[in-house]
Order: C-alpha cells, then structure tokens, then sequence
C-alpha cells in the first residue's frame, strides 16, 4: 500500500529556471494539498486540488506559482523563474475527502544556486 | 496566526510516557483537533485527531478537556524514534481540511 510519492526528493536549479515538483496521492485519495516549508520554519499551506480543479489557492504566490492535478497522472506543482527565496521543503498530502486525515509524502527539498 | 499553542520543546526518558499539551482556547464547534509530528528530514505523520470525545489508536491518546479549551497528546511508552517536532492543529469541517500549522513541539526522548 504505497504511501504519498514525491518526486524528485532533491532538485537544483539555477535562478530563472523552473522547477517542477510532482506529487502521486496514495491510492484512492483525489484530494492533494501542497505545502512549503522554508528552513527553520513551520509548513505553509499553498493550495488544495481534485481531480482537475484548484479548490483554494488562497497560500500560493500570486506571481510564477502554479499547480495542476490532472485527470490522469500525478499533481504537479510548478515554479517558473525561480529565486533564491524559493529555497524550501515542499511537501504533498492527500486525502480521501476533506473530512479524514491527510498523509504526507517527504518532500522535495529545493535548492536555488 | 496559529490557533494554538505548544511548549517550544520538552524532553523525555525512554519507556516513560510521554505528554504533550496543547492550549487551544478560541475552538470553534466545528473545530478537530488534529497532532500531526515531523522526524527530522520527512514529511509530517499523522498521528491522531478528536472533536471532543477523547481517542486512543495504536500511536497514542488523545485527551480533550470538556471545555474543549485544551487537550494533550499521551506518547504511552517513549522511544528514541518518537524524537520529531509535534504539532497540534485545529481545522474546522468547512475549511477544505486544509492544515494550519504553527512551531510545535520539539520533542526529545533520551535514553
């Protein structure tokens, strides 16, 4: 019974890059929460997703920030023109439905050079 | 802003229990309370959560006050892998269970 998948767990880029960060729910749940951690601080939350929708976008970054959670494959969490300060942990969990517990992937850790 | 508050760490000897209070004095009816932990370098894991009646699973027990105005998290038999920041969140049923976390607990269990 695999658990939340991250991919990659590590990802370097250099500034003005985009990265992209891919999340595989556990099997069963359509529901997909990102969050972003910056060092030495708590987890944020960025944005919630079903299946081809964006239900609340309310903690993502207006600019360069987007996410998707298409009909088939993984979510994937999108920075266009990174910067420095996107240096963080960013995490996904997923969900059955909103009312049962979330479960976490562990993260990718992304360095901005 | 956090609806919660935690001690910043507090430490604990192996096989001893271990409790983990959380303050949360503006809870909503609609509000669980969730606690979540973080091992250094993963992701958070869920450990328990309860709207008022207290809860016990194969991880740990959850004590809810009848006022709802505070309850703490029971690690029954500390081990050195229980060592993570733990956190307590409240979240309300209409807020797309979205998870609102705040600085936790560092918890530290020594042999």
């Amino acid at each position: 019974n695999a658990g939340v998948m991250q991919n990659p767990r590590h990802l370097v880029r250099r500034r003005g890059q985009e990265a992209r960060l891919r999340c595989s729910p556990m099997k069963g749940h359509s529901h997909v929460y990102w969050y972003r951690q910056l060092p030495e601080e708590g987890l944020k939350f960025m944005v919630y997703l079903q299946k081809e929708n964006i239900i609340d976008e309310s903690g993502m970054p207006k600019e360069r920030f987007s996410a998707e959670f298409p009909k088939e494959g993984p979510s994937i969490l999108r920075i266009q023109q990174v910067v420095r300060g996107d240096s963080a942990a960013y995490f996904c969990a997923s969900s059955p439905d909103t009312l049962r517990p979330q479960h976490f992937g562990d993260g990718t850790r992304l360095s901005i050079l | 802003d956090a609806k919660t508050t935690q001690p910043t760490s507090m430490d604990c000897a192996e096989g001893r229990a271990a409790n983990l209070p959380c303050n949360h004095s503006t809870i909503s009816g609609n509000e669980y309370v969730y606690w979540y932990r973080q091992i250094h370098s993963q992701g958070p894991q869920y450990i328990i959560h309860g709207l008022k009646n207290n809860e016990t699973n194969e991880m740990a027990s959850l004590i809810i006050t009848e006022d709802r105005k505070s309850s703490t998290l029971i690690l029954p038999h500390a081990t050195l892998r229980d060592t993570a920041v733990y956190y307590c969140i409240v979240t309300a049923t209409d807020s797309w269970g979205k998870l609102q976390f705040g600085a936790g607990t560092q918890v530290v269990v020594t042999p």
